[in-house]
């Protein structure tokens, strides 16, 4: 079935350093991307998203790129701030009798250090 | 707009004792999913609804576990009996429709449940 592999975690980064995490995924078909970010204590909330190959979905100074060939949406940030850690989730959507289904990876914990 | 809402936001329980978490959807989502997210299973989808009908509950894990939406604006997740192992954190999330299908998911700020 489709699935999710994210680069695992805890990631711990200084302030204004250069952010990436890694997402492959498997799936048959053309699904949409995404990322989610789950603050402490609270739901996830979409970050970005993606819906076919080679397209770029930014959002608060985070980008993705929907790389078909490598079957990879890793997120980047030039430059992480205190505020940006967080769990982060990369899923795709597989669409089961008419709705999105998500399919997440395991999560990957960013710590900012100021 | 409020988003989505749960209830409660914390549950301790014990072993035994049935469980009930509520979930009020965004107005006009005409989908609604349920998810349990554990340390050792990550985020896993239990069941979902669109316009109240339950349409795929392959992710409930057993008989214990049952959903209902009794209109658009409430749903609800028991667990009777509840066990140790359910402990986790249970999120609901509702969707609009789009081009016939879903779109973007907005989660509710979870519900955490400790079975003792």
């Amino acid at each position: 079935g489709d699935s999710v592999t994210q680069m695992e975690g805890p990631v711990t980064l200084s302030e204004e350093a250069f952010l990436t995490i890694n997402c492959t995924y498997t799936a048959t078909g053309y699904p949409s991307l995404f990322w989610y970010v789950q603050y402490p204590g609270e739901g996830l909330q979409l970050l970005l998203k993606a819906t076919k190959a080679d397209d770029k979905g930014s959002n608060k100074g985070f980008e993705a790129t929907y790389r078909k060939e490598t079957t990879s949406f890793h997120l980047e940030k030039g430059s992480v701030q205190v505020s940006d850690s967080a769990v982060y989730f990369c899923a795709l959507s597989d669409t089961i009798q008419g709705a999105q289904k998500l399919v997440f990876g395991q999560g990957t914990r960013l710590t900012i250090n100021p | 707009d409020a988003g989505v809402i749960q209830s409660p936001r914390h549950e301790v329980t014990e072993m035994g004792q049935e469980v009930t978490l509520r979930c009020k959807p965004i107005s006009g989502h005409d989908y609604l999913f349920w998810y349990r997210q554990t340390m050792m299973r990550g985020l896993e989808l239990l069941i979902y609804f669109n316009n109240n009908v339950p349409i795929d509950d392959s992710g409930m894990p057993e008989d214990r576990f049952s959903a209902k939406m009794p209109n658009a604006s409430f749903s609800t997740l028991k667990i009777q009996p509840s066990e140790p192992r359910d402990s986790a954190v249970y999120f609901c999330a509702s969707s609009p429709s789009w081009r016939g299908t879903t779109d973007t998911q907005y989660f509710g700020p979870g519900t955490r449940l400790t079975v003792l």
